[in-house]
């Protein structure tokens, strides 16, 4: 099966202050990747996604990087609040895994107020 | 107002009886999936389905079934054979199957005792 690590589970930021969360992939087939956040007790909401053609892509207030060199993934987040704090989830998926998606275990982020 | 519905969003079973969690999507997606999410593990695939009448395993479908007899509707079934159903299950559609974004549920937590 596909392995879809984060380099920390917790990570904890003073509010305002950036947040970067990184994900390992070891597929070098993957071409669609995800980044979701769930809060306790419910489902993953889309942040944003990057496809394999891309080495960043931005949305509002995150910024998601994708080095392919070193299959590595990460989101960063500007001026971190409180309600952000969240489990942050990567995902991604290749054609020749028959487009099925594989998620890694999520990193926790606290934001101290 | 378009998304994703689960029912219940909690449920309690006692061990040995099937048990049928519902999903409903009205956004109009080909493709629809469950996942089950345990502490400490990203998520994993049970099934999914690229269209109406057609569905197939994902990594841990064993003690599970599923239907679509709808474009909208997924309902999962967790029988008896399923040696540990205590689990949040998620339930996500994309657009198509692969490099689409999968937008979830908010999930259902099953207890089984």
């Amino acid at each position: 099966g596909e392995s879809v690590g984060l380099h920390l589970p917790t990570l904890s930021v003073q509010e305002g202050d950036n947040s970067i969360i990184n994900c390992a992939y070891s597929n070098s087939a993957s071409d669609y990747f995800i980044w979701y956040k769930q809060e306790s007790g419910k489902g993953p909401q889309f942040i944003i996604d990057i496809r394999s053609n891309m080495d960043k892509r931005q949305g509002q207030r995150v910024t998601v990087l994708l080095n392919k060199t070193v299959k590595h993934l990460s989101l960063q987040i500007a001026a971190t609040q409180p309600g952000d704090s969240a489990v942050y989830f990567c995902a991604e998926t290749s054609y020749d895994t028959g487009n099925q998606f594989y998620f890694g275990t999520g990193t926790s982020l606290t934001v101290i107020p | 107002d378009g998304g994703i519905t689960q029912s219940p969003k909690y449920l309690f079973r006692k061990e040995g009886q099937n048990v049928t969690l519902s999903c409903e999507q009205n956004l109009n997606h080909d493709a629809m999936y469950w996942y089950r999410q345990d502490p400490g593990q990203g998520l994993r695939l049970i099934y999914y389905s690229q269209i109406v009448n057609d569905f197939q395993k994902g990594d841990i479908a064993e003690g599970y079934s599923v239907s679509r007899e709808k474009k909208e509707s997924f309902p999962l079934t967790v029988t008896s054979a399923q040696k540990n159903p205590t689990a949040f299950y998620l339930c996500a559609s994309s657009a198509r199957i692969g490099g689409y974004e999968q937008y979830f549920g908010p999930g259902t937590r099953l207890t089984v005792t």
